[in-house]
């Protein structure tokens, strides 16, 4: 069954740091998201993209975040200068349809990101 | 109001139970509302998308009622695999494939 593969699946990084998180969708999906959950809070929306452009951007994704598809397979997440409130899980997620519409998200397994 | 409001958890079941979740949600525009189910630190994964006619998939029952922007998910004969957290899942509305999700009610089955 294809799936969404995600690295690193843990990261520790010192306040101020640049992170990258790095997915790989299903091979066939044209719309790619990341969401993050923090430690006992809900699974939050960062962004989505399509077409080599952000489709939309949640307000939690401000100018220390961004995403590139660099090549044809990978899909990354970057944060410039990663702060304490950065640290969460972090999930990619594609789709064959635009979400909402009949289709599901496929989640990949996710990157814990731990700042101190 | 939260965008969408599920019913705080936990829940202690006996196997055999019937359970039922419940869920609002705020923006009337929203078009597509799904049940998804999330193990222990694990990603989310799709358990049922949910339609205005209802929809049944074998011990799962998923219902919408637009008028009170409201959704439920019923589950019948509970297992042990069915612990998990819930989580009703609602699309903003828009064309940017934005999802949005609720805390989640977390269900735990016993035997």
């Amino acid at each position: 069954e294809p799936e969404v593969t995600q690295t690193p699946s843990h990261q520790v990084t010192q306040m101020g740091q640049e992170v990258i998180l790095r997915c790989v969708p299903i091979s066939n999906h044209l719309y790619f998201y990341w969401y993050r959950q923090i430690l006992g809070q809900k699974v939050e929306f960062l962004v989505s993209f399509y077409n080599n452009e952000i489709s939309e951007k949640s307000e939690i994704f401000d100018d220390q975040f961004s995403v590139e598809r660099p090549d044809g397979s990978n899909f990354t997440l970057k944060i410039r200068s990663t702060k304490l409130e950065d640290s969460a899980m972090y999930f990619c997620a594609s789709s064959e349809y635009l979400a909402g519409a009949p289709g599901e998200l496929f989640f990949g397994e996710g990157s814990r990101l731990t700042v101190l | 109001r939260k965008e969408v409001e599920q019913d705080p958890g936990p829940f202690n079941v006996p196997e055999g139970a019937t359970v039922a979740f419940n869920c609002t949600y705020s923006n009337s525009a929203s078009q597509s509302f799904f049940w998804y189910r999330q193990d222990c630190r694990k990603e989310p994964k799709l358990l049922m998308s949910v339609y205005s006619s209802g929809n049944e998939d074998g011990r799962f029952t998923a219902q919408l009622n637009r008028a009170s922007q409201y959704i439920s998910l019923l589950i019948r004969d509970s297992k042990l695999s069915d612990s998990a957290t819930y989580l009703c899942v609602v699309n903003k509305g828009n064309q940017g494939g934005k999802l949005i999700f609720g805390q989640g009610t977390e269900l735990s089955v016993k035997p």
